[in-house]
C-alpha cells in the first residue's frame, strides 16, 4: 500500500518557471525522500530530509517538511526542460524499505 | 562503480513460461529491494534482503513469485509461471543501510510483458 501521495499527478510549466509538488503521507517518518524518473529509465536519488528538519536545500532544490501535516514539498526553481520527469516521494516503512507514492509527472516546456 | 546492473532490460513471453531477471548490486550494499512499477498500481515493494537474507516478502504477489539473493553480488527474481497481468517493469536497487536512514540505488529495470 502507498504510504506517500503526491499532489498534482500531472503538472504542466513552462522553462524558467518555478514546479511545487506536494506530499502527504500517513504514519510517523524518520525521514522522507525524493527521487525522480526520467522516462524509460530508473529512479534517482534527489533529497532525503530528516524528521528534526523543517527545510533543506540542494542546487535549484528546496524541499520542506511538516510533521505535524504529515506532509512535504518540493520546490524546483527556474525549470529547465531537461527537469521533465516523474518526481516520487518515499518514506520508510517499518523496516528499511523505502514505499512510494505514485508520482507527479512533470512537464516542462521549452 | 557501474551502478546497480539488471539483466535483461526487455523480455517478452508466452504465459505459462518461466521468466527469470537478475540483479548485480553495487559493491558493498548490505541491501538489496526488488520493486515492480505498473501504470496502475505504482511502484510496489516485493521483497528485500539483508545480507542476502530475505527479510520481508510480504509484497510477493503470490507462490508463482520467488527472488533468490545466493551471494552478495547477486539477485534473481523468477516468476513461474508467468501470466499477462505480471506485465511490467521490475526494479532491483541496492542500499548501504536501507531506506531507514541512507538512499537507494536504482537499476534501470527490467521491462517484462507476458502475452
Amino acid at each position: 500500500s502507498q504510504q506517500g501521495e503526491e499532489d498534482p499527478q500531472a503538472l504542466s510549466i513552462q522553462e524558467g518557471e518555478n514546479a511545487t509538488m506536494n506530499c502527504s503521507y500517513k504514519t510517523s517518518i524518520n525521514n522522507l525522500q525524493w527521487y525522480r524518473q526520467n522516462s524509460g529509465r530508473g529512479l534517482v536519488h534527489l533529497i532525503l530530509i530528516r524528521s528534526n528538519e523543517r527545510e533543506k536545500h540542494s542546487g535549484r532544490l528546496r524541499v520542506t517538511l511538516d510533521t505535524s501535516k504529515k506532509s512535504s514539498s518540493l520546490l524546483i526553481t527556474a525549470s529547465r526542460a531537461a527537469d521533465t520527469a516523474s518526481y516520487f516521494c518515499a518514506t520508510p516503512r517499518a523496516g528499511t524499505a523505502l514505499i512510494f507514492g505514485k508520482g507527479t509527472t512533470l512537464s516542462v516546456s521549452s | 562503480d557501474a551502478g546497480v546492473i539488471q539483466s535483461p532490460r526487455h523480455e517478452v513471453t508466452e504465459m505459462g513460461q518461466e521468466v527469470t531477471l537478475r540483479c548485480k548490486p553495487i559493491s558493498g550494499h548490505d541491501y538489496l529491494f526488488w520493486y515492480r512499477q505498473t501504470m496502475m498500481r505504482g511502484l510496489e515493494l516485493l521483497i528485500y534482503f539483508n545480507n542476502n537474507v530475505p527479510i520481508d516478502d510480504s509484497g510477493m504477489p503470490e507462490d508463482r513469485f520467488s527472488a533468490k539473493m545466493p551471494n552478495a553480488s547477486f539477485s534473481t527474481l523468477k516468476i513461474q509461471p508467468s501470466e499477462p497481468r505480471d506485465s511490467a517493469v521490475y526494479f532491483c536497487a541496492s542500499s548501504k543501510a536501507g531506506g531507514y536512514s541512507g538512499e537507494l540505488f536504482f537499476g534501470e529495470g527490467s521491462r517484462l510483458t507476458v502475452l
